[in-house]
């Protein structure tokens, strides 16, 4: 049983490029958050996505958007890359019929910008 | 709205000694809690969860976690330290009253060090 599975692993860009994060969820899931976690901290809740639609979102600007496709993977789009935009991009997945609250993490996609 | 306050950035054991990393939350719903841990370089693992059932919460690799709502507490413990255990440990908080969504509030995380 595959589960969340995250690409690019690692990848560096430049101020003021965009970048594309992309996820798939656990088998059996069909909700995707996404967390942000920057260097020495916790990971910090961007959003989630349930049925194709954008169902929470966390303090993050307008730069960050998100998408899911059908089959519940899920992109994440970040616009205008600051410096303080590098970190890790975690993608978490878990079933609305569990109802537990756990989420499934993927390893994640480290970006640099410099 | 929901936080959680992990006291201690850092802690260090020797190896065979008692692992106590703490976590206080803050919820104004029966909180649903969790500790993950994060080796280097990689996403978040599981180590065990609290979902109102018993206060007692074991989990794997030998942790376990005793809920308190009186202290609104919930440290991870686990007798004995082993190398392997040297990680960064996460508490976190869910709520699941927006609609039964799955959004985790974390700490800023304890790093454990395990010396020979």
């Amino acid at each position: 049983d595959a589960g969340v599975t995250q690409s690019p692993t690692h990848l560096i860009k430049t101020r003021g490029q965009q970048v594309t994060l992309r996820c798939s969820p656990k088998s059996g899931h069909d909700t995707v958050s996404w967390y942000q976690q920057a260097l020495g901290q916790g990971p910090q809740f961007i959003f989630q996505y349930y049925e194709e639609e954008e169902r929470q979102r966390g303090n993050f600007p307008d730069r960050f958007s998100g998408h899911q496709f059908p089959n519940y993977s899920s992109e994440l789009n970040v616009n205008a890359l600051l410096l303080g935009d590098s970190a890790l991009y975690l993608c978490a997945s878990s079933g609305t019929t569990a109802n537990t609250g756990e989420l499934f993490f993927g390893e994640g996609s480290r970006l640099t910008v410099l | 709205a929901q936080s959680v306050t992990q006291l201690g950035s850092h802690v260090s054991v020797s190896e065979g000694a008692l692992v106590l990393l703490r976590c206080n939350y803050s919820s104004s719903v029966p909180p649903y809690l969790f500790w993950y841990v994060q080796y280097p370089n990689q996403g978040l693992q599981l180590l065990l969860k609290y979902t109102s059932a018993a206060t007692l919460v074991k989990g794997i690799n030998g942790f376990e976690a005793e809920f308190k709502k009186s202290e609104t507490s919930f440290h991870l413990t686990k007798p004995s330290a082993h190398m392997s255990d040297a990680a960064e440990y996460f508490c976190a908080v869910s709520d699941l009253t927006q609609g039964g969504s799955e959004k985790l509030v974390f700490g800023k995380g304890t790093k454990l060090t395990v010396n020979p």
